[in-house]
């Protein structure tokens, strides 16, 4: 059973398009994230949700909006695509806790705009 | 400005031997660190943490030793196996900063030769 899953795990589309990427947890946990990968390999974080509730959105564009129908489910919208959107993105959740994070991370979607 | 750096981009170690990965990080708040591998393809799997009050921490092949004066934590791989062969990003992240950021290094490129 896959613990973190993500869909899809490619996606190849053109500018201006809008697109979303749905990430789905079944460990039950409380917290959930958006990371992207660059060109350059650097994994930074985006978003995180807590019980469907935002508490971090770090410095990205408004077109991206993530949406947590559940505390399951963190979906990743982005409008208006641009080239420089090209990257893999991550989902991970965590269980929320203290002093201590441990962060479980989906497969990755890779995407490419073209 | 990158607070967590892994100097390295790779590193070759020969099957059986000790390979040693390094990582520096810049921000005091920093209390709790996170090891995780990444295989192509495939999102980081998590593999072994530490909080600030220890200096070391053991889980099987896997060692990692923090040193807080230095800003430094290194992650022992003894012996080294091919399957050790991956990506190894070090992370951190701070509880007085709710613990969900988690900052990651640009990872290190292990490669085990047989």
């Amino acid at each position: 059973d896959t613990a973190v899953s993500q869909t899809p795990k490619y996606l190849v589309t053109q500018m201006g398009n809008d697109k979303s990427i749905k990430c789905e947890q079944n460990l039950g946990h409380d917290t959930m994230y958006w990371y992207k990968q660059d060109s350059k390999k650097f994994l930074k974080i985006m978003f995180s949700y807590n019980n469907k509730e935002l508490i971090i959105n770090e410095t990205v564009p408004n077109r991206f909006s993530p949406k947590s129908p559940d505390k399951a489910h963190l979906n990743l919208h982005i409008n208006s695509l641009e080239l420089g959107d090209s990257a893999v993105y991550f989902c991970a959740s965590s269980q929320r806790t203290p002093n201590t994070d441990t962060q479980y991370f989906g497969p990755g979607t890779r995407l490419t705009v073209l | 400005d990158q607070q967590v750096k892994q100097n390295s981009p790779s590193l070759s170690v020969q099957e059986g031997r000790i390979s040693i990965l390094n990582c520096d990080y810049t921000n005091s708040m920093f209390d709790y660190f996170l090891w995780y591998k990444k295989y192509p393809a495939e999102g980081p799997t998590f593999l072994i943490s530490i909080s600030s009050i220890k200096d070391k921490n053991e889980d099987g092949r896997f060692t990692v030793f923090l040193n807080k004066s230095a800003k430094h934590l290194s992650l022992h791989i003894v012996p080294s196996q091919p399957g050790d062969s991956a990506v190894y990003f070090c992370a951190a992240s701070a509880s007085s900063w709710g613990n969900e950021k988690l900052t990651f290094g640009t990872g290190t490129r292990l490669t085990i030769i047989p």
